[in-house]
């Protein structure tokens, strides 16, 4: 079992809708989990990162956190063709300072 | 703040020669990461150091490869002799400072090419 899992996609959804991206870890010790934007030939950049079971939101940007099930998802609202990019689930693992990312989930949104 | 800073940003060579990769992490930041991309097996951690210290090294592929990190401002990560099997984009990263401290920033990478 991979320490992340991403469905790689392609995740195609028209624009304006909302796209779930999903995310699961198996590291039941990891406390900081992140997600990450990466478009084609740029490096990761941070979109979110989230600590406590629950949602947290930042425009229209949504992580979901659920320890219990080791489950991490992002909701993008009102999803625009600038959104289209690769998502990195990351998480921190062995208890340490090593960040263990997904192989990511490709997002496109449609006109 | 300038962010991580890489170079160079392309490097093309053959095989058996020598690279060394270069980084400047965000002032102030006092974790190093050197990562490695390909479509094959993602973003994979080689190295990382913690004021200026290596502290865990076992992703990093083989005797070929190094990293340094000299000062607080300045890393490298050494491939000698280089394959094309080492072909990928090689980021570094740094967190730390005042905050949120366990955020890792990005550099804009370096592309290698081994012919």
């Amino acid at each position: 079992q991979k320490e992340v899992e991403q469905n790689s996609g392609p995740l195609s959804v028209p624009e304006g809708a909302i796209a779930s991206l999903n995310c699961t870890y198996s590291d039941r010790v990891s406390q900081s989990f992140f997600w990450y934007r990466q478009y084609s030939g740029k490096s990761p950049e941070l979109i979110m990162s989230i600590y406590s079971n629950g949602d947290k939101e930042d425009g229209r940007f949504t992580a979901q956190l659920n320890k219990a099930s080791q489950y991490v998802s992002l909701l993008i609202r009102d999803s625009q063709p600038s959104d289209s990019a690769t998502y990195l689930c990351a998480v921190y693992t062995g208890g340490g300072n090593k960040l263990t990312f997904g192989t990511g989930t490709q997002l496109k949104v449609e006109l | 703040d300038a962010g991580v800073i890489q170079s160079p940003r392309h490097e093309v060579t053959e095989m058996g020669q020598e690279v060394t990769l270069r980084c400047k992490p965000i002032s102030g930041h006092d974790y190093l990461f050197w990562y490695r991309q390909t479509m094959m097996r993602g973003l994979e951690l080689l190295i990382y150091f913690n004021n200026n210290v290596p502290i865990d090294d076992s992703g990093m592929p083989e005797d070929r490869f190094s990293a340094k990190m000299p000062n607080a401002s300045f890393s490298t990560l050494k491939i000698q002799p280089s394959e094309p099997r080492d072909s990928a984009v090689y980021f570094c990263a740094s967190r730390g400072g005042q905050g949120n401290t366990d955020t890792q920033y990005f550099g804009p990478g370096t592309r290698l090419t081994v012919l």
